[in-house]
């Protein structure tokens, strides 16, 4: 099983461009789960999706952030405009949560660098 | 309600030592406690997990304590190794309505000296 996968890896951009991160999360798997780490604010856990149905997006910090689920084997992290201050880790996770079982399976994270 | 918080933020051990890592909850409704394990530029992955059903669970080296009275738990690893250097996330959840949702805690950086 290849996990979780994200691109890009790395993306930098400057203040005003619009960032698109992508997910694809580990096949089967129901839930999906949106990050952003920085060493001041932590894991934040921005928007989570269950059967591509977003489920509570209340930790999306402003309109600048959406994502979309569009099915079941991806998902992405819109940014626009981007500033400054999204310089951070994103990280994506998936997990085949059931009533008994929870364990999220994190991706390798996409470093943003917004100059 | 909702908070996990979590102690020291950093940490540092000799090896063969004992690491410990505090997390307190306030939502008694939660009742899945895992802690992740976080090596520089990966992402987290689930180390051990506990229920509030047993007081404690071992894996290896690797130990949970929980005291539902007291709402705490604690990560304990025995005869700690450099290759145990990373963050460590506790978090919490509740079964049967979260769709798997985790409220972390601010993470512990765990340095073990050679």
């Amino acid at each position: 099983d290849a996990g979780v996968i994200q691109s890009p890896r790395h993306e930098v951009t400057e203040m005003g461009q619009e960032v698109t991160l992508r997910c694809k999360p580990i096949s089967g798997h129901n839930s999906l789960f949106w990050y952003r780490q920085t060493m001041m604010r932590g894991l934040e856990l921005l928007i989570y999706f269950n059967n591509n149905v977003p489920i509570d997006d209340s930790g999306m910090p402003e309109d600048r952030f959406s994502a979309k689920m569009p099915n079941a084997s991806f998902s992405t992290l819109k940014i626009q405009p981007s500033e400054p201050r999204d310089s951070a880790v994103y990280f994506c996770a998936s997990s085949p949560w059931t009533r008994s079982y929870n364990e999220q399976f994190f991706g390798p994270g996409t470093r943003l660098t917004v100059l | 309600q909702q908070q996990v918080k979590q102690s020291p933020q950093s940490l540092i051990v000799q090896k063969g030592g004992i690491s410990i890592i505090n997390c307190a909850y306030e939502n008694t409704a939660f009742d899945y406690f895992p802690w992740y394990q976080q090596f520089p530029g990966k992402g987290p992955a689930l180390l051990i997990a506990i229920r509030p059903d047993v007081s404690e669970k071992k894996e290896g080296r690797f130990t949970i304590s929980f005291n539902k009275s007291a709402k705490q738990f604690s990560l304990h690893i025995m005869d700690s190794q450099p290759g145990d250097s990373a963050t460590y996330f506790c978090a919490a959840s509740r079964d049967g309505t979260s769709y798997g949702k985790l409220t972390f805690g601010q993470g512990t950086i765990l340095t073990v000296h050679p």
